[in-house]
């Protein structure tokens, strides 16, 4: 059974660092692509980025110039920061491992199969 | 404000069937696949349907989906007190290049 586990801080300082990692248990991270999703307190979903085994990234393009994600296959785990941070970032952060494939007929999907329990990111002073 | 449309809530009592639809545009729904999650409250998202019509492992066939042009539906039958949840239709959009999730429809069971 895969697993992953979101772990970074529950508070962080706005125009600060948000860095969050996710640790993934229970399989090998090849051949995935390891995305970010967040949802603020009341609302939707937020796709944030994918990163994949060999390093791709796709990054949200509102988000984008905010973004930088890593993965450490050997430790299996990846992460994500998020700089300058506003309150508009205050968010349940989700990590979840992701499957990308494209066809002519059915054209592009990213499917989102396993997810972590999610972690609380609160950006206040 | 969400790129794909979903009605904010839906209702149906015990055994009855009700449909949730999302609706999007010529650059996501039109020409890519629709994916449904659940969430229940306070848990995190999981997959209820990929590729519009196509249910993991687990899922039961009580779960439905279906998509035509630019709108895709998840139909639930057999209505139960358990599917008292929120949920999300997903679908990649080739215009931002990224997964766009709908705004999400919260389910009663009456």
């Amino acid at each position: 059974q895969v697993q992953l586990q979101e772990s970074g801080p529950g508070l962080v300082k706005p125009s600060e660092t948000l860095s969050l990692t996710c640790t993934v248990s229970g399989d090998s991270m090849s051949g995935y692509h390891w995305s970010w999703i967040r949802q603020s307190p009341g609302k939707g979903l937020e796709w944030i980025a994918y990163i994949s085994n060999s390093g791709t990234t796709n990054y949200n393009p509102a988000l984008k110039s905010r973004l930088t994600t890593s993965i450490d296959m050997s430790k299996n785990r990846f992460s994500l920061k998020l700089t300058s941070v506003t309150a508009a970032d205050t968010a349940v952060y989700y990590c979840a491992r992701g499957s990308l494939s494209y066809s002519y007929l059915r054209g592009s999907q990213l499917t989102l199969d396993y997810w972590g329990q999610g972690t609380l990111v609160t950006v206040s002073a | 404000q969400s790129v794909l449309t979903q009605p904010p809530s839906a209702s149906g009592t015990p055994g009855q069937r009700v449909t949730i639809s999302c609706s999007g545009s010529s650059s996501n729904i039109a020409v890519n696949t629709v994916h449904w999650y659940r969430q229940l409250p306070g848990t995190a998202p999981k997959l209820l349907i990929y590729s519009n019509n196509q249910r993991p492992s687990g899922v039961p066939d009580r779960f439905s989906g279906s998509e035509s042009g630019t709108s895709a539906s998840l139909a639930i039958s057999g209505l139960q007190s358990e599917d008292e949840a929120d949920y999300y239709c997903a679908s990649w959009d080739d215009s931002l290049n990224g997964l766009v999730f709908g705004g999400g429809t919260k389910l009663t069971v009456l």
